[in-house]
């Protein structure tokens, strides 16, 4: 059984570049999120994928979005990247999209880091 | 909107004194709780679920909804224990979390 795995670890870019930050489920499950981790804080629920739809989104705008594959596997996309979007990225999957089926699996992050 | 207070940043305690981390909630329906854990250069995973009602490496963790607390206790603390704590709490229906700040646990010698 594999885990879950992001990519990149690090990495750095401009203000007002684009990003995109990739996730492997963990096998067997199908339902993916994302979270941002300031530094200093909890981590934030940006948005779920479920079976390649998005199913809930937090507080973030538009220009933090996703897609999920048919391998389940997702990436996180940012656009016109500012400061503030400096933090970690995390990726969870979990069996599926209900609460019974919550032990989310993190990977280890990506830090993204924006200059 | 559901929220999740850990009120303390830093606990430090002594290897074999008693450890409780603070973590209060608040949601107006029916909520369920978490501890994740993230040990030094690893990932965050789930140490307990009120649910489960389990004993995970000697911690416990009691859901109070009278005072929405959700504190994560232990009796004797082990050097092995020091790391980031988080509670969580997810709403009915759903599987996505929401995060206190956190705590760090560190147990001295």
């Amino acid at each position: 059984e594999t885990g879950v795995t992001q990519s990149p670890t690090h990495l750095i870019k401009t203000r007002g570049q684009q990003v995109t930050l990739r996730c492997s489920s963990q096998s067997g499950h199908n339902t993916v999120s994302w979270y941002q981790q300031a530094l200093g804080q909890g981590p934030q629920f940006i948005f779920q994928y479920y079976r390649e739809e998005e199913n809930g989104r937090g507080n973030f705008p538009p220009r933090f979005s996703g897609l999920q594959f048919p391998n389940y596997s997702s990436e996180l996309n940012v656009n016109a990247l500012e400061l503030d979007d400096s933090a970690l990225y995390l990726c969870a999957s979990s069996l599926g999209p209900s609460r019974q089926d919550t032990e989310a699996f993190f990977g280890q992050g990506t830090r993204l880091t924006v200059v | 909107a559901q929220r999740v207070t850990q009120p303390e940043k830093l606990l430090s305690v002594f290897k074999g004194a008693p450890v409780e981390l603070k973590c209060n909630y608040s949601y107006s329906g029916s909520p369920e709780l978490f501890w994740y854990v993230q040990y030094s250069r690893q990932r965050l995973q789930l140490l307990l679920r009120h649910i489960s009602r389990e004993s995970i490496k000697g911690f416990t963790a009691d859901l109070n909804k009278g005072e929405t607390s959700f504190h994560l206790k232990k009796p004797f603390a082990q050097e092995e224990d020091s790391a980031m704590y988080y509670c969580a709490l997810s709403k009915s229906g759903y599987s996505t979390l929401t995060f206190g700040k956190g705590t760090m646990l560190l147990v001295s010698p």
